[in-house]
């Protein structure tokens, strides 16, 4: 069974700051996939950004980065720059092949509840 | 469009009432999801459909029945639910029945009470 860690309950950070969020996960697969979604208090998940278990480079979307260590089982999320409106709660996430019906559902790991301060 | 619309997006039922929630996607994906998140807590899958078809989460009572009319539509019909289920219920959809690089696009969810 799949399982995700997230050890941070919540974070306070200064506008403007890099913030580092933290992933473990547990899986026996050779073959996964990890995402981190955020979830403002709206809210609508929104898709920020995927790894592949496969993927050489670590990935990168704009001000997310993920700095992915395969042999330590962490994904984590790195912000840089932070502004107020990245606020929310923050969800790392793998795609479960268990879920049946030939289709991958996610498992989520607990997330956490960023504030960025000003 | 690379939406996926979820009507209601608030819903306020009686432990008596029958609803629908429903979940419309036009990106042309082929699996379909439901998750029910309660308050501070992370999503949980519910069902999954793949192709039209069912995969059945046993766990999941009864008081939940979903359906999947056609590739773009997804509902989940509600009966005599009780007050623990009030949650954010969230609808995604995903590529090929496996979310890739393309990921899962979520709805913006409803927000059931049942009072």
């Amino acid at each position: 069974a799949q399982k995700i860690t997230q050890t941070q309950p919540g974070m306070f950070v200064q506008e403007k700051e890099a913030v580092t969020l933290d992933c473990t996960y547990d899986t026996s697969d050779q073959s996964y996939g990890l995402f981190w979604y955020k979830q403002p208090s709206s809210g609508e998940m929104i898709f920020l950004i995927y790894q592949g278990s496969y993927d050489e480079q670590n990935a990168t979307e704009g001000r997310y980065s993920l700095n992915f260590q395969k042999a330590r089982k962490s994904a984590n999320l790195v912000i840089s720059a932070s502004q107020l409106g990245d606020s929310a709660m923050y969800f790392c996430a793998m795609r479960d092949p268990y879920s049946g019906g030939g289709a991958d559902g996610l498992t989520f790991g607990k997330g956490t509840h960023l504030i960025i301060q000003p | 469009d690379t939406e996926v619309t979820q009507t209601p997006k608030h819903l306020v039922m009686g432990m008596t009432n029958k609803k629908s929630l429903k979940c419309e996607q036009h990106m042309g994906h082929r699996a379909m999801y439901w998750y029910k998140q309660k308050a501070k807590k992370p999503p949980e899958l519910m069902f999954v459909y793949s192709y039209e078809k069912l995969s059945i989460n046993e766990s999941v009572p009864s008081r939940f029945s979903p359906e999947c009319p056609n590739s773009s539509l997804l509902n989940l019909h509600l009966h005599a639910l009780q007050p623990e289920d009030s949650a954010l219920y969230l609808c995604a959809s995903s590529q090929a029945g496996t979310g890739g690089a393309d990921g899962y696009t979520f709805g913006s969810g409803t927000r059931l009470t049942v009072v």
